[in-house]
């Protein structure tokens, strides 16, 4: 079965310390993972995708990378509109995407 | 570009009732996907329409049911509704089955 779990649960930053969010995983027929960025009460909005270990992907303070069993979301010299649940999925061979349970960033002014 | 569309944005239902949600899909989108949100917890994946069929499905009961149509909009069932199906109801489009999900802004369903 395929897992997703995201640390930390919360996180609090200053506004511009920056920080790195962690999604391990485990899924049978990778194609693909994803982070989302949720605000309270809307939808998920589309951030970025990662298809093999190495990759490396950027947007504005944002920085994904992968590795085999695990992603990282750097966030550098964070804003206070940063702030959001950050949500990381796997998609597998089933064409399913398997979320984790999301990091939950304030960013504090 | 219109993006992905759901109505009705909020909804209460009492236990035992039914309910049909509706999604449109992004503009050049072919299938759609329903996720189910409980506060604090991730989308957990319902159900995937493609050329109006079901193509995959998650973890949920048959209670949970659905269509596509042939403009590829869709629409999520739920009968005999219980206290934990309250959540927010989350529909997302891709360019194929295989492509980036995009998501709508959700329904939240409330249960009483």
């Amino acid at each position: 079965e395929d897992q997703v779990t995201q640390s930390p649960e919360a996180l609090r930053l200053q506004e511009g310390e920056s920080s790195s969010l962690n999604c391990s995983y485990t899924v049978s027929g990778l194609r693909g993972l994803f982070w989302y960025r949720q605000d309270p009460g809307k939808g998920p909005e589309f951030l970025f995708t990662l298809y093999s270990a190495g990759e490396e992907k950027e947007k504005e303070r944002l920085k994904a990378t992968l590795t085999k069993k695990e992603s990282f979301l750097h966030i550098t010299a964070p804003k206070p509109e940063d702030s959001a649940t950050y949500l990381c999925a796997v998609n597998n061979a089933g064409n399913m995407l398997t979320f984790g349970g999301g990091t939950r960033l304030m960013v504090k002014p | 570009d219109a993006g992905v569309t759901q109505s009705p944005t909020h909804l209460i239902k009492t236990r035992g009732q039914q309910v049909t949600l509706r999604c449109s899909p992004k503009s050049g989108h072919d299938t759609v996907s329903w996720y189910q949100q409980a506060l604090g917890q991730g989308p957990q994946f319902i159900f995937q329409y493609y050329e109006e069929e079901e193509r995959q499905r998650g973890n949920f009961p048959d209670r949970f049911s659905g269509h596509q149509f042939p403009n590829y909009s869709s629409e999520l069932n739920v009968n005999a509704l219980l206290l934990g199906d309250s959540a927010l109801y989350l529909c997302a489009s891709s360019n194929s089955p295989t492509d980036t999900q995009y998501f709508g802004p959700g329904t939240r369903l409330t249960v009483l």
